[in-house]
């Protein structure tokens, strides 16, 4: 079975600095995709990152990149340059497998100070 | 691009009654959608998987006769929460993953039920 954990339940950062929010994973598949998605206060998740676990690069949009280690079986996210509406939680997930259902982590939530 | 809707995005009905919520990707297919329920501060509980022209997947601990799936074309998919209680009430989100991108999903803005 597939499993994820984020381990920080909350976390903060300045305005303008640089933020890292941790994700361990498990999982028996050998092909396998990971997501960061955020959800905002209005509730609506939206895709932040996508990685495939195939592909020894990180991924990056922006702002927004990984540290993708699969041996450890470890997926963060870093977010530069931290912005007002990046406030939100923050979902780290997994799929693979027949079904390719999504699991996700427990979430962090995370605030930006001004 | 990959945008999904969903309809309403909030109700109050009275206990007993149904309550259908609608899902629709807007502008892509999507042979599969999920049904997310949410309670406040905690991550996505998956509900069940919609496919298209075929009988939904339930969790384990899921009511299938409670909360009627239906995905009639590629673009969407109806949940139906029947005889509603109280404790049915929480947020509801679908997500739909494209036929030509089945390892993504992309989910709806929700739905708040509030049962009385």
């Amino acid at each position: 079975a597939q499993t994820v954990t984020q381990s920080q339940p909350e976390m903060s950062v300045q305005e303008a600095e640089t933020v890292t929010l941790s994700c361990t994973y498990d999982t028996s598949e050998s092909d396998y995709y990971l997501f960061w998605y955020k959800q905002p206060p209005s509730r609506q998740m939206i895709l932040v990152i996508r990685q495939e676990a195939y592909k020894q690069q990180n991924a990056t949009e922006n702002r927004f990149s990984v540290n993708f280690q699969k041996a450890a079986k470890s997926f963060s996210l870093k977010i530069s340059d931290s912005q007002l509406g990046d406030a939100a939680m923050y979902f780290c997930a997994s799929t693979g497998g027949a079904t390719n259902k999504l699991i996700f982590g427990t979430g962090t939530l995370l605030a930006v100070q001004p | 691009g990959a945008v999904v809707s969903q309809h309403p995005s909030w109700v109050i009905c009275k206990s007993g009654t149904s309550v259908k919520i609608e899902c629709r990707s807007l502008d892509f297919q999507a042979t599969t959608m999920f049904w997310y329920r949410q309670f406040p501060k905690q991550s996505l509980m998956l509900m069940a998987t919609s496919n298209e022209g075929s009988k939904a997947t339930y969790e384990q601990g899921v009511e299938k006769d409670k909360f009627l799936i239906n995905h009639a074309s590629l673009t969407l998919s109806t949940l139906t929460v029947t005889s509603a209680h109280p404790e049915d009430s929480s947020f509801y989100i679908c997500s739909a993953r494209p036929t030509d991108r089945e390892e993504t999903q992309y989910f709806g803005p929700g739905t708040r039920l509030l049962v009385l």
